[in-house]
């Protein structure tokens, strides 16, 4: 099993709905959780972290953490075709040399 | 804009070239990190430095040296590059050094280099 997994998609979705991104990982001792969103060519963008569980919003943007179940998520709401990216789950791995794990990334597109 | 300037922004070598890439943040972040990147493949971890010191190696070849002078620089020195070796080369801080829990990681720009 993958230390972090997403879908990674495509995912379409049309201008102005809801789109929902997942991430599950596997250790329980994890504590930080990140989303970041990275256009084609270019780096990494902080989107999102969360700490505790529930939700966070910002924006149209709300991260959500079941921590019993081991898994993360991103809405955006009233999706823009600017969200096409690919979007980046990193959750912390709090033993050993206690990194950042990446998951694949889930290419996301918006269709007008 | 980012906080974390890389440079060059490009860079093609030879595989007998040495050359280096430069990376500097002034957030007063204590820790930054190299990541190298390939297409449609996640940030790959390569080096963690902690309080100006190297704190993880991810088991990188030799041919990759890491160094911090002070707290906002970091450099990766380039020595015999393979081809395999062109990728996105990503520098990142974080406002605290890697722990039970993590700070946000900042990128930069990063540095796409080509090795012919």
């Amino acid at each position: 099993q993958k230390e972090v997994e997403q879908n990674s998609g495509p995912l379409s979705v049309p201008e102005g709905a809801i789109a929902s991104l997942n991430c599950t990982y596997s250790d329980r001792g994890s504590q930080s959780f990140f989303w970041y969103r990275q256009y084609s060519g270019k780096s990494p963008e902080l989107i999102m972290f969360i700490y505790s569980n529930g939700d966070k919003e910002d924006g149209r943007f709300t991260a959500q953490l079941n921590k019993a179940s081991q898994y993360v998520s991103l809405l955006i709401r009233d999706s823009q075709p600017s969200d096409s990216a690919t979007y980046l789950c990193a959750v912390n791995s709090p033993q050993g040399a206690q990194k950042l794990v990446f998951g694949q990334g889930t290419r996301l597109t918006i269709n007008p | 804009d980012t906080e974390v300037t890389q440079t060059p922004k490009h860079l093609v070598m030879g595989m007998t070239n040495k050359k280096s890439l430069k990376c500097e943040q002034h957030m007063g972040h204590r820790a930054m990190y190299w990541y190298k990147q390939k297409a449609k493949k996640p940030p790959e971890l390569m080096f963690v430095y902690s309080y100006e010191k190297l704190s993880i190696n991810e088991s990188v070849p030799s041919r990759f040296s890491p160094e911090c002078p002070n707290s906002s620089l970091l450099n990766l020195h380039l020595h015999a590059l393979q081809p395999e070796d062109s990728a996105l080369y990503l520098c990142a801080s974080s406002q605290e050094a890697p722990g039970p829990t993590n700070s946000p990681l900042h990128f930069g720009n990063g540095t796409r280099l080509t090795v012919t």
